[in-house]
């Protein structure tokens, strides 16, 4: 099955700095490349998504690459702010199925600080 | 107001006794997912499930089970079997036309006492 490896599992970064966080994915044929942030006490939302037919998108101060060759794909986060202090989980399936079975990363905890 | 609710938000439980986590949504979804969240170990999938009447295990489903008799409903029950129950449960659902984005409930956290 799908393997997805998520690094850092922490991260601490300035306020308006830049964050990156970098996913490994196992299963070439996955096709949807997820991201959630789950801030404390609340429910994993979705910020952004990637198609294996893209290289890059942006929403944004969020933009999230794929390199399919690779199998990584990362999420950048410029100008961060306090609230961007979440832990974020990347996920990876293969979309085009009846259902998608989602297999996440272990999470990275990012703190801004003032 | 659209969602995804999870009961009970605590629960506690002695060792060997069974206990199940509600799951209900109206959100006219097709599949219906069960994760449990551990600190470092990220969201793993326990069950889930496409259609009524049918479900598939996910990577961790020894000693739990499931039903799925209603679309809108998908209970987990928490076995005795399972060796370390104590975690965060997270049930979500998905539109199988829609873009991908899993819709997750708040939560239930289960204590083994």
């Amino acid at each position: 099955g799908e393997n997805v490896e998520q690094h850092p599992s922490t991260l601490s970064v300035q306020e308006g700095d830049s964050a990156v966080i970098k996913c490994t994915y196992s299963d070439s044929a996955s096709n949807y490349f997820p991201w959630y942030k789950q801030e404390l006490g609340k429910r994993p939302q979705l910020i952004i998504d990637i198609r294996s037919n893209v290289g890059e998108k942006k929403d944004q101060r969020i933009a999230v690459t794929l390199n399919k060759t690779a199998k990584h794909f990362s999420l950048h986060i410029t100008e961060t702010q306090p609230e961007d202090s979440a832990v974020y989980f990347c996920a990876a399936s293969i979309r085009g199925g009846t259902a998608s079975k989602l297999t996440f990363g272990t999470g990275t905890r990012l703190q801004v600080t003032l | 107001d659209g969602g995804i609710t999870q009961s009970p938000k605590y629960l506690f439980r002695k060792e060997g006794q069974n206990v199940t986590l509600s799951c209900e949504q109206n959100l006219n979804h097709d599949a219906m997912y069960w994760y449990r969240q551990d600190p470092g170990q990220g969201l793993r999938l326990i069950y889930y499930s496409q259609i009524v009447n049918d479900f598939q295990k996910g990577d961790i489903a020894e000693g739990y089970s499931v039903s799925r008799e209603k679309k809108e409903s998908f209970p987990l029950t928490v076995t005795s079997a399972q060796k370390n129950p104590t975690a965060f449960y997270l049930c979500a659902s998905i539109w199988a036309g829609g873009t991908g984005e899993l819709f997750f409930g708040e939560g239930s956290r289960l204590t083994v006492l």
